[in-house]
């Protein structure tokens, strides 16, 4: 398996912008996070999936997010409008388990707002 | 809230131990886990261990648990040059890994 795969890697976007992370999770697994890791404030989980339906999305900052799952094997994050301070890197990451307790780590998409 | 805590930053010698250091405040704590992140990658999990342990090995790994101080550690025998990354203590209580916390991350150097 080729793991959980993120697009893009890296995004460089003017502020306003409308923003759209995407995450293949591997497949079989049925728990899927969204993770945002600044330097200030660390990893923080931002929304949780299970079985594509949203179970705790109270990390979402503010209404600009936005997260889907339409299918087992595709999620989206959506900023709109972007800011600056939206830029982080952000993590997906799958789990076969609902506890969460092995999941996996996408490389992360690098967002720069500008 | 809960809180994980870690030491910034820690330099070894090549073949020399490593012990990364970790405390915790969430006496429900059920899971504790330790991450990996090399740069520009995801986090990669290492190994993790239920409360009810108090130790764990895998290789060179060696996970460590005092659960009356709220204690973890991972011990890396024989430190290489690829150990050098960021590495992560979490904790999450039971059934609940959407509520996992992360710690700030140690960075450990090994040097040559």
């Amino acid at each position: 398996d080729a793991g959980v795969i993120q697009s893009p890697r890296h995004e460089v976007t003017e502020m306003g912008q409308e923003v759209t992370l995407r995450c293949k999770p591997i497949s079989g697994h049925n728990s899927l996070f969204w993770y945002r890791q600044t330097m200030m404030r660390g990893l923080e989980l931002l929304i949780y999936f299970n079985n594509n339906v949203p179970i705790d999305d109270s990390g979402m900052p503010e209404d600009r997010f936005s997260a889907k799952m339409p299918n087992a094997s595709f999620s989206t994050l959506k900023i709109q409008p972007s800011e600056p301070r939206d830029s982080a890197v952000y993590f997906c990451a799958s789990s076969l388990r609902r506890d969460g307790t092995e999941a996996f780590f996408g490389q992360g998409t690098r967002l720069t707002v500008v | 809230g809960e809180d994980v805590e870690q030491s910034l930053f820690l330099s070894v010698r090549e073949g020399d131990s490593s012990v990364i250091n970790c405390t915790y405040t969430d006496s429900s704590s059920t899971y504790l886990y330790w991450y990996k992140q090399e740069p520009g990658a995801g986090l990669q999990l290492l190994t993790y261990i239920f409360s009810n342990m108090d130790m764990k090995q895998d290789q060179r790994l060696t996970v460590l648990l005092n659960k009356k101080d709220k204690h973890l550690s991972l011990r890396i025998a024989d430190t290489q040059t690829g150990d050098s990354a960021i590495y992560f203590c979490a904790e999450s209580p039971r059934g609940g890994y959407q509520k996992v916390t992360f710690g700030t991350g140690t960075k450990l150097q090994v040097i040559p």
